[in-house]
């Protein structure tokens, strides 16, 4: 069975400072992998994906995560962050099999971001 | 261009009380999907529609009906509302079956059952 799973409940970082929000993953076959945010009392909102090729793929509002498929990992990052990325982050997996196609979601991770 | 739309934004039912929360697309996605969104438990899929009159269950559909007679329209139904179903419900469309098409959400309803 496919799944992702986020070891961390909360993430805090000071603003100006580099974030890594933690993603493993766990599937057979080729691994396609998602990150969404959601801000509060808000829908998710897609923000990078990787299908193949590079390890490092860049997404919205500067994010971007790294592949590592040694260490089945899938980490969101970004440079610096911002108070304004303060919101709830989900790693997503695609589900090729029981449920044709739909996402397999981890726990979510709180980021929090200080001035 | 709507995306993704559903109502009502908030809820609160009766146990044993009957309830359609509606979605509605009108991007022409073929798959639609919904899910419950609990504390420390992330999103969970309920049942989901890979094209109009074709409906599967996910991983927690005890308790829900979905049907899709149109590309457009995916309802979830509560037959008998229950304290455990008080969540946050997503519907999420996505264009086809293709490994790197991502999910398109709604807004969510938040359900409270007392």
């Amino acid at each position: 069975a496919q799944s992702v799973a986020q070891p961390e409940d909360q993430v805090n970082v000071a603003e100006g400072n580099p974030l890594t929000v933690k993603c493993t993953y766990s599937v057979s076959g080729n691994p396609y992998l998602f990150w969404y945010v959601q801000y509060p009392n808000r829908g998710l909102q897609f923000l990078l994906k990787y299908i193949t090729g590079d390890n490092l793929v860049k997404g919205s509002y500067g994010f971007e995560a790294e592949f590592n498929k040694s260490q089945t990992s899938f980490h969101l990052k970004k440079p610096s962050a911002l108070v304004s990325d303060s919101a709830l982050y989900f790693c997503a997996v695609r589900d090729l099999g029981g449920s044709q196609g739909n996402l397999i979601f981890g726990k979510g991770t709180k980021l929090s971001v200080k001035p | 261009n709507a995306g993704v739309t559903q109502t009502p934004k908030f809820q609160v039912l009766k146990t044993g009380q009957s309830m359609t929360l509606q979605c509605a697309q009108d991007m022409n996605h073929e798959y639609m999907s919904w899910y419950r969104q609990d504390p420390g438990m992330g999103l969970r899929l309920i049942h989901y529609s890979v094209g109009a009159g074709i409906t599967d269950q996910g991983e927690v559909p005890n308790g829900y009906n979905v049907s899709r007679s149109t590309t457009e329209d995916f309802p979830l139904r509560l037959l008998s509302a229950a304290p455990s179903q008080t969540s946050v419900y997503f519907c999420a469309t996505y264009l086809d079956r293709g490994v790197g098409t991502e999910a398109f959400f709604g807004q969510g309803t938040r359900l409270t059952v007392v």
